[in-house]
């Protein structure tokens, strides 16, 4: 089946330390995002990627980065700046950046974040 | 920068009963939007789109939504809600690159 899967579910982060949280997508899709989720604020986008070796920031890209060597796969690390990083993280992926009837943001189950 | 707001955090309707999600949204030219549902701990799926012609767009699981650009609105409905419809609803639209999302309607069903 086709889809995006994010892992793991649930991660723990101690102080100080980095955590990369993994999204693969297999809908042979360009466009890949990253947008965090807190109760009662929505989705705000993090970083997005319309191409391999290509990203953009979005709107709360302090304290996280990501890489995209591979079409399929888009990496988000929260690194120890990112004072709050307890969050729901989702990935998305859309066949291209540019908007149109077939250009549809797919989403993940998403990773919970939480900070021992 | 553009901007949709969900005025109604908390919804409660009883099984049957009719259901209208209230969005509006701040865009200064034709806006793609999009509602999206998403179950406790999961992520989003979409509902329905409108990107542009009929003003009234049909979805899945029986939704439905109406643009109105007079009012800035995209309101959901359904005529008739189902136990299975309790999640939280986002409505979104499309600002360059990027979606915006409002903060969500928590929908509650009283059986």
């Amino acid at each position: 089946d086709g889809g995006i899967t994010q892992s793991p579910k649930y991660l723990f982060r101690k102080e100080g330390q980095n955590v990369t949280l993994s999204c693969e997508q297999n809908l042979n899709h360009d466009a890949m995002y990253w947008y965090r989720q807190d109760p009662g604020q929505g989705l705000r986008l993090i970083y997005y990627s319309q191409i391999v070796n290509d990203f953009q920031k979005g709107d709360i890209a302090e304290g996280y980065s990501v890489s995209r060597e591979k079409k399929e796969s888009f990496p988000l690390t929260v690194t120890s700046a990112q004072k709050n990083p307890t969050a729901f993280y989702l990935c998305a992926s859309s066949i291209g950046l540019l908007w149109g009837a077939k250009n549809i943001q797919y989403f993940g189950a998403g990773t919970r974040l939480s900070v021992l | 920068a553009q901007s949709v707001t969900q005025p109604d955090i908390h919804i409660t309707v009883s099984e049957g009963a009719s259901l209208e999600l209230r969005c509006n949204y701040s865009y200064g030219a034709t806006p793609y939007l999009f509602w999206y549902v998403q179950s406790p701990g999961q992520g989003l799926q979409l509902l329905l789109k409108y990107f542009s012609g009929d003003t009234l767009v049909q979805g899945i699981k029986g939704f439905e939504a109406e643009f109105k650009r007079s009012q800035s609105s995209f309101n959901l409905r359904k005529p008739s809600v189902h136990w299975s419809d309790a999640a939280e609803y986002f409505c979104a639209v499309a600002d360059g690159n990027k979606l915006v999302f409002g903060a969500g309607t928590i929908l509650r069903v009283k059986s």
